[in-house]
């Protein structure tokens, strides 16, 4: 079965330094990985996606992902946080075969500090 | 830009009654889903549809749970007698093709309390 996993229930880091946001995976065939944001009271917005072809994925808001398929990682990374990206960040992913659910990691609050 | 929007964005509710969520999806959609949150918890999947018929179901979504399009906008998820463990928030997605590589559009979700 897939599943996801995050390392971390928070993450904290200082405005203007880069964040990283860890995620693995499991999954029987080939992954379609993604990463999600949840700001509070809001719905999960869609941030970025690995289908397949160049390893780093660029996303919405300067956010960027990096498939590593040997250590079955899918990581979140921004180069300079803002104090804005303050939110809570759910990675995902799918099987490319079968049909339609994503599968949710735990998610992990990332806490940017001025 | 389109959005997925739901309502209400809270329910109570008492124990055993009946409750219907909302949801109306991106216009040109054609696969519907809905999840729930439970509070501190993962988003888990519930159930996808597709040419009014579920598509993929959990094994959360049990005989008390169904979905329906009534008309060419809505997508409802109706509980049918509610438990207290049924207390979380639920969010409907759309997306407008089933293939894994679609991202899923999520509404603000419906926050549902069962007392």
């Amino acid at each position: 079965a897939q599943s996801v996993a995050q390392p971390e229930d928070q993450v904290n880091v200082a405005e203007g330094n880069p964040l990283t946001v860890k995620c693995t995976y499991s999954v029987s065939g080939n992954p379609y990985l993604f990463w999600y944001v949840q700001y509070p009271n809001r719905g999960l917005q869609f941030l970025l996606k690995y289908i397949t072809g160049d390893n780093l994925v660029k996303g919405s808001y300067g956010f960027e992902a990096e498939f590593n398929k040997s250590q079955t990682s899918f990581h979140l990374k921004k180069p300079s946080a803002l104090v804005s990206d303050s939110a809570l960040y759910f990675c995902a992913v799918r099987e490319n075969t079968g049909f339609q659910k994503l599968v949710f990691g735990t998610g992990t609050r990332l806490l940017v500090s001025p | 830009e389109p959005e997925v929007t739901q309502t209400p964005s809270h329910q109570v509710t008492q124990m055993g009654q009946e409750v219907i969520l909302r949801c109306v999806p991106i216009s040109n959609h054609l696969y519907f889903y809905w999840y729930r949150q439970i509070l501190g918890q993962k988003v888990e999947f519930l159930v996808s549809f597709y040419n009014n018929e579920i598509s993929e179901k959990s094994e959360i979504f049990d005989d008390q749970f169904s979905v329906e399009r009534p008309d060419g906008s809505n997508f409802t998820l109706k509980i049918r007698s509610t438990k207290l463990e049924d207390s979380a928030m639920y969010f409907c997605a759309s997306s407008v093709e089933a293939g894994a590589h679609y991202e899923q559009y999520f509404g603000p979700g419906t926050r549902l309390t069962v007392t």
